[in-house]
């Protein structure tokens, strides 16, 4: 079975400081690994994936994750925070099948 | 309209009621999903049609029912709940099956029912 631990439910950062929030994946087959945005009364919205080759994935709205096998490791980053990208992030894990197994999130403030 | 719409969006209902979400799709995807999302509890997958067979039913109480009658419909009913089924309800879909894999699929959300159970 696969799961995702993500470390720290809030995070804060300035406007315009790096955001770096926290997954890690268990798994015992190679993993399918994604990151996911969830805006107030909105639902969520894929921000990148990482499925094969390149470990370093870049998505929308300048945030990036590297996937690093040896540390079981998907952390997403972003070098300027802006104050729009307030919102609840989650990291979530899948193998071949339908079922997306997700942490419980992070909730990312970002502040003047 | 486009993307993934549901309706209603927020619902109060007693625990002798009997009420139904619904789902639509508009974006040719074969698969979809429901989704209970609880505060401070990971999402969790309740159910997942594909061309309309259920595929997986991840040990939900039966007095939640789903319904897919074609690719772009997905209704969930509701009857006798308890008060700790209120959380907010996202439905998903995606491209599946497909030769990649279902396991590689973008899942598009809906902004998701808020379900209060009185």
């Amino acid at each position: 079975a696969q799961s995702v631990t993500q470390l720290g439910s809030h995070v804060s950062v300035s406007e315009g400081a790096l955001v770096l929030l926290r997954c890690n994946y268990s798994s015992s087959v190679p993993p399918y690994l994604f990151w996911y945005v969830q805006y107030p009364n909105q639902g969520l919205q894929l921000l990148l994936k990482y499925t094969t080759g390149a470990t370093l994935v870049k998505g929308i709205n300048g945030f990036e994750a590297e996937f690093k096998k040896s540390e079981t490791s998907f952390h997403l980053t972003k070098p300027s925070a802006h104050m729009s990208d307030a919102a609840e992030y989650f990291c979530a894990v899948s193998n071949s099948g339908y079922a997306l197994n997700f942490g419980k999130g992070t909730s990312l403030l970002v502040t003047p | 309209e486009t993307g993934v719409t549901q309706t209603p969006r927020h619902l109060v209902m007693g625990m002798t009621n009997k009420k139904s979400l619904k789902c639509e799709q508009h974006l040719g995807h074969n698969a979809m999903y429901w989704y209970k999302q609880s505060a401070k509890k990971p999402l969790e997958l309740m159910f997942v049609y594909s061309l309309e067979e259920r595929v997986e039913n991840n040990s939900v109480p039966s007095r939640f029912s789903p319904e897919c009658p074609n690719s772009s419909h997905l209704f969930l009913h509701l009857h006798t709940l308890q008060p700790e089924d209120s959380a907010l309800y996202l439905c998903a879909s995606s491209q599946g099956p497909g030769t990649s894999g279902a396991g590689t699929d973008t899942q598009y959300f809906g902004p998701g029912t808020r379900l209060t159970v009185l």
